[in-house]
């Protein structure tokens, strides 16, 4: 069962463009959900993350915005750049349960200069 | 760079061999986590540490299993090895439980 959904798979967005990720979930009982960035190589690198009592925030040129009502959250990179091409993952997790991260499937960017 | 290490990077071995994957947490980080990446599963949780003891477990199969040592470093061990165990095994650390998770840059698992 596939409890955090990711979309889309892949996504090219020219340089100085917005790119777009979103996640739905089905589990109320989450409670954080971080972002991940990885580099082929490389392992996953903690981008951004948010707690369902807020509804947006924002680090540089990333930005998470997050419906709880509609169990969904999404990721945004203002300014896109070249060096922003990477896979995208959005993950969810809840501390009673340890903090596992249930992740999604994962975006793949390429960002053309 | 994280501050999370993995041994090795790279790993060949047959098929029915077993194998032990090394994870150094942070300076400070209590917590280990060992996720398993595939092409066709994704990043899925295997199995949770806290100081010493298990706390969380995913769908680890029998054949694999884990400990975190008095010096907090985690070992995985995978024994029994078949063709779909071929994946990237990452070791992730935090302080404690319900804080951000850091990743080591993961061991190459081929089977053949």
């Amino acid at each position: 069962q596939q409890q955090v959904k990711q979309s889309p798979q892949s996504l090219i967005v020219q340089k100085g463009g917005i790119s777009i990720i979103n996640c739905a979930y089905e589990n109320t009982a989450f409670d954080y959900f971080p972002w991940y960035q990885q580099f082929p190589g490389k392992g996953p690198a903690l981008l951004i993350a948010i707690r369902p009592d807020v509804s947006e925030k924002k680090e540089g040129r990333f930005t998470i915005s997050f419906n709880k009502s509609a169990k969904q959250f999404s990721l945004h990179i203002m300014d896109s750049q070249p060096g922003d091409s990477a896979t995208y993952f959005c993950a969810a997790s809840r501390a009673a349960a340890g903090n596992k991260l249930t992740f999604g499937g994962g975006t793949r960017v390429l960002v053309k200069p | 760079d994280s501050g999370v290490t993995q041994t090795p990077k790279h790993l060949i071995t047959a098929t029915g061999q077993r194998v032990t994957l090394r994870c150094s947490p942070r300076s400070g980080d209590l917590s280990v986590y060992w996720y398993q990446q595939s092409l066709d599963q994704g990043l899925q949780f295997l199995i949770q540490y806290y100081n010493g003891e298990e706390r969380a477990k995913g769908n680890i199969l029998e054949r694999f299993s884990a400990q975190q040592f008095p010096d907090l470093h985690s070992e995985l061990n995978l024994s029994s090895l078949e063709l779909g165990d071929s994946a990237l095994y990452f070791c992730a650390s935090s302080v404690g439980v319900g804080q951000p998770q850091h990743f080591g840059d993961g061991t190459r698992l081929s089977i053949l």
